[in-house]
């Protein structure tokens, strides 16, 4: 059974910082694997998806990787913003089916300090 | 394009009354779903609809029911509430084989 967990749960950072979250997972037999951002008392927004034959997906200051081998993915964060405040979270899509369904981390709560 | 707009926001139940929640995307998207999102729990899967017409259960189906009303809608019903259905509910869709899902603003529904 496929299991995701990100690491740390919750990250305090000064703007300006270059920083990583880190997701897990046990089934290496993945499609694909997303980033998503929900902000408090919101609905979740994707920012990367990277195929599981990707090893990298870029969006201006977002850089997301994939290393199925070892059942990782990072979020890289570049020149960090208070605007990047929120909650981060992963999911991994099973391959079987052409309704994908995801298994999602807990997430890491971001706080960047002005 | 409004995208996915679910209905109501917030909502506050007694034990054992019921209620169905609101969902309609307007992106032509065939596959819609519906999440709970719990602290420590993660989001999980209640039920989806991979197309108009066709229902499944997802991790998390007890004590809930689904209707999918046409390629639009996709409501979410509880038939007699419970204290353990306290949560925030999410609405999803994506396109057939699509894997990017987008999501509504959630219902934060307590249950006293």
């Amino acid at each position: 059974k496929q299991e995701v967990t990100q690491i740390p749960a919750a990250l305090s950072v000064p703007e300006g910082e270059n920083l990583v979250l880190n997701c897990s997972f046990t089934d290496s037999a993945i499609y694909n694997l997303q980033w998503f951002r929900q902000d408090p008392g919101k609905g979740l927004t994707s920012l990367l998806l990277i195929q599981s034959s990707q090893r990298e997906q870029t969006s201006g200051r977002l850089n997301a990787s994939l290393d199925k081998s070892s059942g990782r993915s990072t979020l890289y964060i570049a020149a960090s913003q208070p605007g990047d405040s929120a909650t981060y979270l992963c999911a991994a899509s099973g391959v079987a089916g052409n309704n994908r369904k995801l298994i999602w981390g807990l997430g890491t709560s971001l706080a960047v300090n002005p | 394009n409004a995208g996915v707009t679910q209905t109501p926001k917030f909502q506050v139940l007694k034990t054992g009354q019921s209620m169905t929640l609101q969902c309609a995307q307007d992106m032509n998207h065939n596959s819609m779903y519906w999440y709970r999102q719990d602290p420590g729990m993660g989001l999980r899967l209640i039920y989806y609809s991979a197309s108009e017409g066709t229902t499944d259960k997802g991790e998390v189906p007890n004590g809930y029911n689904v209707s999918r009303l046409n390629k639009r809608e996709f409501s979410l019903r509880l038939e007699s509430a419970a204290p353990s259905q306290t949560s925030v509910y999410f609405c999803a869709s994506t396109w057939p084989g699509g894997d990017t899902q987008y999501f509504g603003p959630g219902t934060r529904l307590t249950v006293l």
